[in-house]
């Protein structure tokens, strides 16, 4: 059965400083997804990576993926208050009908 | 096509009574999925269409939860016989089925309070 985990659960972060997000997974998978959800809204994506070495930034929030190790991070650089959200990584299997497995979430809160 | 459209956003409901959501994919998207997350945990996977076709239901769809997308277009999900359980965020998403790098595309939700 897919597992996937993230660390932490919880992060309080200070404004202008970088933290990271790591999601492990537990079988071999096809693609990896990062979503961002704020509460009481639905998920919006962030990235996808689908190859070992794939990084992907946008703004403060760079991904990275490591299929031998079945390891993701989201880097966040110099914190901003409009970070503040739950974080979400999924994999999903292409044999599997790319149904998305999720990580139980990171939820971010971004302090002055 | 603005996206992935869900109704309704909000159902209160009191225990035992039947509920009905809807969602309308992307058009060109022939795969449908339905996902439901509980109060500070990630979504889970229920269900998943490919055009009318139920192709995956989970474990966690119980005889009570019923899908269908009959002419593969939208889709509904229904509850019989409510539970305060079963109170949570419905999410729909859609994609086409070579996705390539294209990830599934989610509504806005349902969220369902059984009282």
């Amino acid at each position: 059965e897919l597992k996937v985990e993230q660390n932490p659960l919880f992060l309080s972060m200070q404004e202008g400083k970088n933290y990271t997000i790591y999601c492990n997974y537990s079988t071999t998978s096809d693609r990896l997804y990062w979503y961002r959800q704020d509460p009481g809204k639905s998920l919006e994506s962030l990235f996808v990576l689908l190859s070992n070495g794939a990084v992907k930034q946008e703004g403060r929030l760079m991904a990275s993926l490591d299929t031998k190790a079945r390891l993701s991070t989201l880097h966040i650089t110099a914190a901003v208050h409009d970070l503040s959200a739950t974080y979400f990584c999924a994999v999903d299997i292409k044999a599997a009908g790319n149904k998305l497995t999720f990580g139980g979430g990171t939820r971010v809160l971004v302090k002055p | 096509d603005t996206g992935v459209s869900q109704d309704p956003r909000h159902k209160i409901t009191k225990r035992g009574q039947n509920v009905t959501f809807r969602c309308d994919p992307i058009s060109e998207h022939n795969r449908l999925y339905w996902y439901r997350q509980t109060l500070g945990q990630g979504p889970e996977f229920l269900t998943y269409f490919q055009n009318e076709a139920q192709l995956e239901k989970s474990r966690l769809l119980s005889d009570r939860f019923s899908a269908e997308r009959p002419k593969g277009s939208f889709s509904t999900l229904e509850i019989q016989r409510t539970e305060q359980g079963d109170s949570a965020m419905y999410l729909c998403a859609s994609s086409p089925r070579d996705r390539g790098n294209t990830e599934a595309f989610f509504g806005q939700g349902t969220r369902l309070t059984v009282v």
